[in-house]
């Protein structure tokens, strides 16, 4: 099946720090979604992108499919966006039917 | 509201004894899943249904058991041949089954 690789494996700020996370994906897929895992464990849709880039306040994120990576930017972090940070891909055969193969995630803790 | 809510949030069972845990949508969805996590690690899925009175088996179906006779309710029975059950279950869903996956709260399961 995919196999699905995030970095870093944890990220330390400071409030207002700019940041990168990246995932690679074995194969090609036809969709890739970003969630955040808050300190309670509820998974947070952030996008829905299987290519190009979209915007959503201070996140973005750009798939490049072509070269099997998504990246997801957070600008001007602030303390509530610490979590775990995961992103997700279709197994193989392209079909998404939810059968998501999740990253390993990033932890990601933004001091104040 | 809209959502997908998943009871109890926090269980704990004796060793040897079945647990069901509850999943209900009021999305209107089609496919519905089960994810189980563990401490520090991504998603893995149990089973999912893309119809009433349908599912198929995940990558870790072994010890589950599921059903799906209404559109709105996929409840997840932890049995007792699951050897090791102590986990995060996340239930979720998406409107056809290759749309974005919303996921419920969670239920945390703890077999002493």
């Amino acid at each position: 099946g995919i196999q699905v690789e995030q970095s870093p494996p944890d990220l330390i700020l400071q409030e207002g720090a700019n940041s990168t996370l990246r995932c690679n994906f074995s194969d090609s897929v036809n969709n890739l979604q970003w969630f955040h895992q808050n300190p309670w464990g509820q998974l947070i849709n952030l996008f829905y992108i299987p290519s190009g880039t979209k915007q959503n306040g201070r996140l973005s994120a750009t798939t490049v499919a072509t070269e099997r990576y998504s990246l997801l930017y957070i600008s001007s972090s602030q303390t509530t966006d610490s979590g775990v940070y995961f992103c997700a891909a279709p197994n193989a055969g392209g079909t998404s039917y939810g059968k998501l193969t999740f990253g390993q995630g990033t932890i990601l803790t933004v001091h104040p | 509201d809209g959502g997908i809510t998943q009871s109890p949030k926090y269980l704990f069972r004796k060793e040897g004894q079945n647990v069901t845990l509850s999943c209900e949508q009021n999305l209107n969805h089609d496919a519905m899943y089960w994810y189980r996590q563990d401490p520090g690690q991504g998603l893995r899925l149990i089973y999912y249904s893309q119809i009433v009175n349908d599912f198929q088996k995940g990558d870790i179906a072994e010890g589950y058991s599921v059903s799906r006779e209404k559109k709105e309710s996929f409840p997840l029975t932890v049995t007792s041949a699951q050897k090791n059950p102590t986990a995060f279950y996340l239930c979720a869903s998406s409107m056809t089954g290759i749309e974005e996956l919303f996921f419920g709260e969670g239920s945390r399961l703890t077999v002493l």
